[in-house]
């Protein structure tokens, strides 16, 4: 699986939009970009993914750069629950079995 | 919404006891997966399932760990002989397809601790 580079930890002020970058240079092109986050210790809740075009649903939107080289996870009116770990994992799609690899993610706080 | 129920949610046992860490996933899911986070560390992957067998397994999950689907429903780790390293959190997690829409969706999680 590509690698991926994100910063250690990011505030947001509560009700603000949250923009949190990854940088993944070296995904192919059968891999996808997912988002993960981690409350607390809970399990790891899936958020987004996608592949080449810009994504939205109803937790987030994902903008990935026209070389895929990149991505912004964009958390558009953050609140005091979306304070967790996000992950970014670049992974291929096409195999069920295919395992998530985490890192260590960003440590987002939203600031009341 | 559908969830990964996990049981316990903490467990606390002796060095060298058996422990059976258990889960139901998601029912119309295929794919099956037990995951670990030791305290303030990554989350690592054990060992993925599917079609009543192992699909892969990390370096982690060596012979003292075993996986089964007994009944088409629970899905369950072993630990056989537990070490003051296996003191972790478990996640387990499903899938419905390759390419599903909503990614994997993890359980809530069991505590094991190891004394």
């Amino acid at each position: 699986d590509a690698k991926t580079t994100q910063p250690t930890s990011m505030d947001c002020a509560e009700g603000r939009a949250a923009n949190l970058p990854c940088n993944h240079s070296t995904i192919s092109g059968n891999e996808y970009v997912y988002w993960y986050r981690q409350i607390h210790s809970q399990g790891p809740q899936y958020i987004i993914h996608g592949l080449k075009n810009n994504e939205t649903n109803e937790m987030a939107s994902l903008i990935i750069t026209e070389d895929r080289k990149s991505s912004t996870l964009i958390l558009p009116h953050a609140t005091l629950r979306d304070t967790a770990v996000y992950y970014c994992i670049v992974r291929a799609a096409n195999f069920g079995n295919e395992k998530l690899t985490f890192g260590t993610g960003t440590r987002l706080t939203i600031i009341p | 919404e559908p969830e990964v129920t996990q049981t316990p949610s903490h467990q606390v046992t002796q060095m060298g006891q058996e422990v059976i860490l258990r889960c139901v996933p998601i029912s119309n899911h295929l794919y099956f997966y037990w995951y670990r986070q030791i305290l303030g560390q990554k989350v690592e992957f054990l060992v993925s399932f599917y079609n009543n067998e192992i699909s892969e397994k990390s370096e982690i999950f060596d012979d003292q760990f075993s996986v089964e689907r007994p009944d088409g429903s629970n899905f369950t780790l072993k630990i056989r002989s537990t070490k003051l390293e296996d003191s972790a959190m478990y996640f387990c997690a499903s899938l419905r397809n390759p390419g599903s829409d909503y990614g994997y969706t993890f359980g809530s999680g069991t505590r094991l601790t190891v004394v």
